[in-house]
């Protein structure tokens, strides 16, 4: 069985642009978790997903953050514009449904310039 | 604000002997307590949950929880160089990390 997938795995982006990330869970999983992890840090949730409906999106940065999960199974985070305190790997993972027990795709690093 | 405590560490453990990780966390309300391990730079991944108080056992790992005095313990028997990791605690009902504590297992 496929894990969670994630693209791109590395991105290098200059400060004020935009980015996006992509998120494809284990299928079944109706939960889906994005999450920022700061070197040395724990990961820290930006936003919780049951099916299509965002659950939990308390500590995401909505001035410049967004996420979306249409029908239920892809989610894309976006960043725009990016600054340069945005540096960090973003994790995705995911869940059945009321269980947490979460599984993580690889995680992409973004480095802002 | 809800706080997840763990000792950052490094807690060095000898080959063979059982390393032992701590967690404390704020949140009475907190229903549901895992444990990831997380090698240098990649993903975590889920070694153990545990939802009531007592001991879970599978395999070299044992998790304990102790919702009294709200901590929650896991402990590596027989500890292999493979081991060594971070190993991060997550409590919900709120999803809150600890900063994880880093395990170096000593042939």
């Amino acid at each position: 069985e496929a894990g969670v997938v994630q693209s791109p795995r590395y991105k290098i982006i200059e400060k004020k642009q935009p980015v996006a990330f992509w998120c494809n869970p284990i299928s079944g999983h109706n939960t889906l978790y994005w999450y920022r992890q700061n070197l040395g840090q724990g990961p820290e949730l930006l936003i919780r997903y049951e099916n299509e409906e965002a659950v939990d999106d308390s500590q995401l940065p909505k001035d410049r953050f967004s996420a979306e999960r249409l029908k239920g199974v892809d989610s894309t985070l976006k960043i725009q514009p990016a600054e340069l305190g945005d540096s960090a790997v973003y994790l995705c993972a995911s869940s059945l449904q009321g269980t947490h027990e979460q599984y993580f795709g690889p995680g992409t690093r973004l480095t802002v310039t | 604000q809800k706080e997840v405590e763990q000792n950052s560490g490094p807690l060095s453990v000898p080959e063979g002997a059982i390393a032992s990780l701590n967690c404390t966390y704020s949140d009475r309300v907190s229903q549901s307590f895992f444990w990831y391990r997380q090698y240098s730079g990649k993903s975590p991944e889920l070694i153990m949950s545990i939802y009531s108080n007592g001991d879970k056992e599978d395999g070299r790992f044992t998790a304990q929880l102790n919702k009294a005095s709200q901590y929650v313990s896991l402990l590596i028997r027989d500890s292999q160089p493979s081991d060594s990791a971070t190993y991060l605690c997550a409590v919900t009902y709120q999803l809150i990390w600890g900063a994880g504590t880093k395990l170096i297992i000593k042939p």
